[in-house]
C-alpha cells in the first residue's frame, strides 16, 4: 500500500524552530519529487515547498529563507526544517506525492494525514 | 507567480443537482490543472489531473474541462458524499498555487 505518514508537529514559540518528517512506503521514493502543502485554520490549501527526485528545491515566497526541504532516499523520508516560525505558520502540514515520477504535471495523488504545527507564545 | 481564482466561492445544492465550478489562472498553463476534494479532518483527494483526466477510483460523475487559462469541474449528479470543498491547483510552474476553494453544501 502506498502511504505517507507525517510526524514532528507540535507547539513552538514565535521565532522558534521545528522539523517535521514524512515517512514514505509502497513506492519507489527516490524516483519521485515530493511536496509540502499546508492548511491554516479556517483557510485554504497552500503549497509550501517541493523537492525534485534529483534534489532541486522550490519554495513559496511566504517561507523562502526560513524553511528548508530535504530528503533522505535511503530512509525514504521527506523533511521540512522550519526556522523563524511566525503565528501565520500555524497550520496542518501535509506531505504529498506527485502522480507521475520524474514530473510535476499530474497533480498530487497520495497525501499523508497531516501534522499540526502551532506557533504561539 | 500564477494567481488562481475560483467561482463561486460557495454554493448550496441538492442531491441530484448538476454543479459546475470554475477556475481561472492569471497566465496560460496549458492543461496543467488539477482538482481536489477536501473534507474536514481528512487529506485532500485528487479527482481530476491535467484538466480532464479522471483519477483512478473517482466516480464518473466528476469531469473536468478547459485549457489555457479557463477550467471547469462538473459534478453531473451531486451525491451526499460530495459535500466538501473543492480546490483547483496549477502544476505548470512553481509555486504550485491552489485556488481559494469552493465550498459545496446542502441546500
Amino acid at each position: 500500500e502506498v502511504q505517507l505518514v507525517e510526524s514532528g508537529g507540535g507547539l513552538v514559540q514565535p521565532g522558534g524552530s521545528l522539523r517535521v518528517s514524512c515517512a514514505a512506503s509502497g513506492f519507489l521514493f527516490r524516483s519521485y519529487g515530493m511536496n509540502w502543502v499546508r492548511q491554516a485554520p479556517g483557510k485554504g490549501l497552500e503549497w509550501v515547498s517541493g523537492i525534485s527526485y534529483s534534489g532541486s528545491r522550490y519554495y513559496a515566497d511566504s517561507v523562502k529563507g526560513r524553511f528548508t526541504i530535504s530528503r533522505d532516499n535511503s530512509e525514504k523520508t521527506l523533511y521540512l526544517q522550519m526556522n523563524s516560525l511566525r503565528g501565520d505558520d500555524t497550520a496542518v502540514y501535509y506531505c504529498a506525492k506527485p502522480r507521475d515520477d520524474g514530473a510535476w504535471g499530474g497533480g498530487f495523488d497520495i497525501w499523508g494525514q497531516g501534522t499540526m504545527v502551532t506557533v504561539s507564545p | 507567480d500564477i494567481q488562481m481564482t475560483q467561482s463561486p466561492s460557495s454554493l448550496s445544492a441538492s442531491v441530484g443537482d448538476r454543479v459546475t465550478i470554475n477556475c481561472r489562472t492569471s497566465q496560460t498553463i496549458s492543461s496543467n490543472l488539477n482538482w481536489y476534494q477536501h473534507k474536514p479532518g481528512k487529506a485532500p483527494k485528487l479527482l481530476i489531473y491535467t484538466a480532464s483526466s479522471l483519477e483512478s477510483g473517482v466516480p464518473s460523475r466528476f469531469s473536468g474541462g478547459g485549457s489555457g487559462t479557463d477550467f471547469t469541474l462538473t459534478i453531473s449528479s451531486l451525491q451526499p458524499e460530495d459535500f466538501a470543498t473543492y480546490y483547483c491547483q496549477q502544476s505548470h510552474i512553481t509555486p504550485f498555487t491552489f485556488g481559494p476553494g469552493t465550498k459545496v453544501d446542502i441546500k
